[in-house]
């Protein structure tokens, strides 16, 4: 079983409309949790971090579910820049390990 | 300007032949990583390093070699590839105390024929 689970879309988003995913972790003592963002196979880069009550940056809101082992992406207002790939990132522990995700592919179309 | 460079981006070679994939950062960060990308399988830690001369392995690191003798730069060195290795690498920095927040490099194609 992956640590880091994630549906790996695509989700097919018309533009101005709001998507969200969620991603599923199997390690209940993982500590961190973290949104990348990853274009046609360029570089990873950082989003977000997600805390545990929730967290927003601008119309991206993500939120963690510790009890179900969840965290999710929303994306409000889709913009077609926000068509990429994102990368749920996960802390085992404090210091030098994380677990990515396979990424969840999001088109948003005109 | 602050970034990860990769060297070479796009590289075919065949099995068995030695390569080495540079990285070098210019933020001045202790930690270093290097990943692999493949399609369904997400990024997978290939090695890290905490700082100069501390390098551990991460989840793969069957088939790689590194080394931290700067701090700036840590090499990834494949001493025979072979097919199973082709793949897109990227190499990432960060700052001690805060490696979740990674800087990665721009990527190296692999081909191994």
């Amino acid at each position: 079983r992956k640590e880091v689970e994630q549906d790996p879309g695509p989700f097919n988003v018309p533009e101005g409309a709001t998507v969200a995913f969620n991603c599923t972790y199997s390690n209940s003592a993982s500590q961190s949790f973290f949104w990348y963002r990853q274009d046609c196979r360029k570089e990873p880069k950082l989003l977000m971090s997600v805390y545990s009550s929730g967290n927003e940056d601008g119309r991206f809101t993500a939120q963690l579910n510790r009890a179900s082992q969840y965290i999710s992406l929303l994306i409000r207002d889709s913009k077609l820049s926000d068509s990429a790939t994102y990368l749920c990132v996960v802390s085992i522990v404090s210091w030098g390990k994380l677990q990515f995700g396979a990424g969840t592919q999001v088109v948003v179309t005109p | 300007e602050a970034q990860v460079t990769q060297n070479p981006r796009y590289l075919i070679t065949v099995t068995g032949k030695k390569l080495t994939v540079t990285c070098s950062q210019n933020m001045n960060h202790e930690y270093m990583s290097w990943y692999r990308q493949d399609p369904g399988l997400g990024l997978r830690q290939i090695y890290y390093s905490m700082n100069v001369e501390v390098t551990d392995k991460g989840d793969v690191p069957e088939g790689y070699k590194v080394s931290r003798k700067e701090k700036r730069n840590f090499p990834l060195i494949l001493e025979s590839p072979s097919p199973n290795q082709t793949s897109l690498y990227f190499c990432a920095s960060s700052y001690q105390g805060d490696q979740e927040t990674q800087y990665f490099g721009p990527g190296t194609r692999l081909l191994v024929l």
